[in-house]
């Protein structure tokens, strides 16, 4: 079993629309969760980072379900500038593991 | 734009060639990473430092030799590489390791 799993996508969705992303870890004792996005060819750049009682930074919604192992981002009012993969990331109890998933891919179009 | 550069940004090499590729970060972080990124793959942690000393070697093989010499700068030596190591190299800092990193734009390698 991966440690980070991600549906892939794409998710095509319209301006304006709410996507949400799911992200779930398989190690129970992972303890920072992070959200980057990566554009095409280009380096990943940090979202958000997901904390326990959830966090929401503008238009973009993190939560973090322990209970069930995921980790969720729901963006709001889509921009075409949000189109890009969406990674999560996990970083278990020895904090020297970070695993990155495979990325979910988002086109929003006009 | 992140505090954090790489060079080369491209590199072609041949699989008896030697290279290194540079990282420099200007964030005061006291961690550093390197990533490789293949096509169609996540993201694969290759080495982790700590305030100069390597806390992690995640099975590289012995091709890929780290260096850090000072917090601020790390190196990835290259020899007799092969085609399937052509990828994305990352690298990233961190204020500590577990916290958030940023990455530099990558060194783009293609192995003939």
């Amino acid at each position: 079993r991966k440690e980070v799993e991600q549906d892939p996508g794409p998710f095509n969705v319209p301006e304006g629309a709410t996507v949400a992303f799911n992200c779930t870890y398989s190690n129970s004792a992972s303890q920072s969760f992070f959200w980057y996005r990566q554009d095409c060819r280009k380096e990943p750049k940090l979202l958000m980072s997901v904390y326990s009682s959830g966090n929401e930074d503008g238009r973009f919604t993190a939560q973090l379900n322990r209970a069930s192992q995921y980790i969720s981002l729901l963006i709001r009012d889509s921009k075409l500038s949000d189109s890009a993969t969406y990674l999560c990331v996990v970083n278990t109890y020895n904090f020297n593991k970070f695993y990155f998933g495979s990325g979910t891919k988002l086109n929003v179009k006009p | 734009e992140t505090g954090v550069t790489q060079t080369p940004r491209h590199l072609v090499m041949g699989m008896t060639n030697k290279k290194s590729l540079k990282c420099e970060q200007h964030l005061g972080h006291n961690a550093m990473y390197w990533y490789k990124q293949s096509a169609k793959k996540p993201l694969e942690l290759m080495f982790v430092y700590s305030l100069e000393e390597r806390v992690e070697n995640n099975s590289v093989p012995s091709r890929f030799s780290p260096e850090c010499p000072n917090s601020s700068h790390l190196f990835l030596h290259l020899h007799t590489l092969q085609p399937e190591d052509s990828a994305l190299y990352l690298c990233a800092s961190s204020q500590d390791v577990g916290d958030e990193q940023f990455f530099g734009p990558g060194t783009r390698l293609t192995v003939l």
